[in-house]
């Protein structure tokens, strides 16, 4: 196993248009998160998953916003009718949630513009 | 609400000098604490995990600490080097409704030669 790989690791996409990136964390991994960093700002929390289910949408995340993890594997955030503001990185992270002192693994992004 | 704080958010050192900085969470809703080092163009990476009041750990010359009664952690660089040039988020892992991995915006740390 490789570590947390996303897909694309680039996208240039027109406002309005939809996209779609796709997470595969660490297999063993039960945990999942997404989190969208811009320039000078750490990670902000989109939404994470334990196995299959949803746990929790971040309230700034607009209805807009999408995120599956349909077979507790791989997970895909969707972004319908972007705008330029949703220009970022989008980061995935997963962990093995069974005790205290468990860390995240990062993939290393999906950079997202809006033109 | 989580809120984890960090400070400052950007420092000069020079090479050879130790720094720290600081991270703040609220003490109330504590279940453990992360250190990462974001290096440019790569991912983030765990440099520690902490969870009882009084922990240190140490790795190299890069050692943290916690007290989770006032809810603060220390990061510790000693003698800085180049390769120490990144920047270092604090993360917070809270209780029950609070139970994910909430991040601080870094502190962003220039190594000069």
């Amino acid at each position: 196993d490789t570590g947390v790989s996303q897909d694309p690791r680039h996208k240039i996409t027109k406002r309005g248009q939809n996209v779609t990136f796709r997470c595969d964390p660490i297999s063993e991994h039960n945990r999942l998160y997404w989190y969208r960093q811009t320039l000078g700002q750490g990670p902000e929390f989109l939404t994470y998953f334990q196995n299959e289910a949803q746990l929790e949408k971040s309230r700034l995340l607009s209805d807009r916003f999408s995120a599956e993890r349909p077979k507790g594997s791989f997970s895909t955030l969707e972004i319908q009718r972007t705008e330029q503001g949703d220009s970022a990185m989008y980061l995935c992270a997963s962990s093995l949630d069974l005790a205290l002192n468990t860390e995240a693994f990062f993939g290393q992004g999906t950079r997202l513009t809006v033109v | 609400i989580l809120n984890v704080e960090q400070s400052p958010q950007s420092l000069h050192v020079q090479e050879g000098d130790s720094t720290n900085f600081t991270c703040s969470f609220p003490s109330s809703n504590f279940y453990a604490l992360h250190w990462y080092r974001w290096e440019t163009a790569k991912s983030p990476e765990a440099l520690f995990v902490m969870t009882l009041n009084g922990d240190e750990k140490k790795k190299g010359r890069i050692s943290a600490t916690l007290n989770t009664k006032e809810g603060y952690s220390y990061l510790y660089i000693k003698g800085s080097q180049p390769e120490d040039s990144a920047t270092y988020l604090c993360a917070l892992r809270g209780l029950n409704r609070d139970d994910k991995i909430i991040f601080g915006k870094g502190t962003r740390l220039h190594i000069l030669p």
